[in-house]
């Protein structure tokens, strides 16, 4: 079963615009957001995470906004930069074993 | 000064045959996990080690075999290859006192 559901599966985005990315999740037991940037030919590195006690957390450019009733979160990317084209995967995990369970993957690809 | 280390970075071959990957992490976490990710970008949990004990065996066929020597190492064995193991396979760490996953750069595995 898919603990994580994430779309879109693919986005083009101008530079300078506002990307969003979406995840929906299942169990409430999770109590991890984290959100992972991967570069082509590189792993997956965390961007930003989030704990289910806040609703919204900001770094930079990048903001996580997240719906504890509505069990979704999401990332937006603000300023849209070239350079932020990568595959970014959500995932989900209660902490436990560290079990980290990934969403599909989007590919951003920002057009100048 | 590299976190988290792969060998090979590429593998090429043919059906039948055995090979190793090999990971090593010198951040001095505790944990260690081995992830496959498929052509469609799906980044998959394998298996996790704590502190050399296995933690997580997700369905994984008999084929694959990972051992961990100490706590810095973490190797996958695969026997009997097949073409539909053809993947990237990637090594990544934790520590106990965060969820961050950390990964190594990947092992592309091409089964001919």
């Amino acid at each position: 079963q898919q603990q994580v559901k994430q779309s879109p599966q693919s986005l083009i985005v101008q530079k300078g615009g506002i990307s969003i990315i979406n995840c929906a999740y299942e169990n409430t037991a999770f109590d991890y957001f984290p959100w992972y940037q991967q570069f082509p030919g590189k792993g997956p590195a965390l961007l930003i995470a989030i704990r289910p006690d806040v609703s919204e957390k900001k770094e930079g450019r990048f903001t996580i906004s997240f719906n504890k009733s509505a069990k979704q979160f999401s990332l937006h990317i603000m300023d849209s930069q070239p350079g932020d084209s990568a595959t970014y995967f959500c995932a989900v995990n209660s902490g436990g074993y560290q079990k980290v369970t990934f969403g599909t993957g989007t590919k951003l690809q920002v057009i100048p | 000064d590299t976190a988290v280390s792969q060998t090979p970075k590429y593998l090429v071959t043919q059906m039948g045959n055995d090979k190793s990957i090999k990971c090593e992490q010198n951040l001095g976490h505790d944990t260690m996990y081995w992830y496959k990710q498929d052509s469609k970008k799906f980044l998959k949990i394998m298996f996790s080690y704590n502190n050399k004990e296995l933690i997580i065996n997700e369905t994984v066929p008999n084929r694959f075999s990972p051992k961990s020597p100490d706590k810095a190492h973490l190797n996958l064995h695969i026997n009997s290859l097949e073409l539909g193991d053809s993947a990237v396979y990637f090594c990544a760490s934790s520590p106990l006192t965060s969820s961050e996953q950390f990964f190594g750069p990947g092992t592309r595995l091409t089964v001919l």
